[in-house]
């Protein structure tokens, strides 16, 4: 099993350029998670799937988009990225919500320029 | 909302010495989690807490949950260059977790 699996690893964008990043897990979870992580500000949820085809704002859900067509997959889209998006994304998975433990991806790092 | 709060943001000890994280939350926690981050790499499930009081240990690693369930501890014996990175504490909000800023724990040989 690959478990949680990020592409790409590394993308840099110029500001207002849009992009996709795309997480993929084969443990047949039902939560899905993105995150953005800043020097000094931990994690910070960004949107989160209770199931295929839901979608959720987490803390920090401007200026992007998710969606979960497929249960297995979990988009994050940036429409018209800023430097403020300059980011690590991880994304994560759990069986259940909430009290379930999360299995992250090994992270994309954005540079917005 | 709930808070999660960590303290120290950064730690640096020698190689031997002990090393304690202290996580606080504004709000009662059901249960709490802990994760762990190496440099360059990605948090990593450690263990979960849910009844008040409760002591785990996992080698030198312990883990304590308080009394009221607003707070809890990492406490790592005799700290190995291997305890290297950022310890994160979560506590469930909804149905995501809710992180903490992390201890940074730098360990020199």
């Amino acid at each position: 099993n690959a478990g949680v699996t990020q592409t790409p690893k590394f993308r840099v964008l110029k500001t207002g350029q849009s992009m996709t990043l795309l997480c993929a897990q084969d443990m047949n979870h039902e939560y899905m998670y993105w995150y953005r992580q800043d020097p000094g500000m931990g994690l910070r949820l960004i949107h989160y799937s209770v199931g295929e085809g839901t979608t959720a704002k987490g803390e920090v859900p401007d200026g992007y988009n998710v969606s979960r067509l497929k249960k297995q997959n979990f988009l994050l889209g940036l429409e018209s990225a800023a430097p403020s998006q300059t980011s690590v994304y991880f994304c994560a998975s759990s069986f259940g919500g909430g009290k379930e433990t999360q299995y992250f991806g090994p992270g994309t790092r954005l540079l917005v320029l | 909302g709930q808070q999660v709060m960590q303290i120290p943001q950064y730690q640096h000890v020698q190689e031997g010495e002990d090393f304690t994280t202290y996580c606080n939350s504004s709000t009662t926690l059901s249960n709490i989690q802990w994760y762990k981050q190496r440099p360059g790499g990605h948090p990593v499930f450690l263990i979960q807490l849910v009844k008040s009081g409760e002591v785990k240990k996992q080698k030198r690693l312990t883990f304590q949950f308080g009394e009221a369930k607003k707070n809890s501890s990492l406490h790592i014996t005799a700290t190995q260059t291997t305890d290297v990175g950022t310890y994160f504490c979560a506590g469930v909000s909804g149905y995501a977790l809710n992180f903490g800023k992390g201890t940074s724990l730098l360990v020199t040989p």
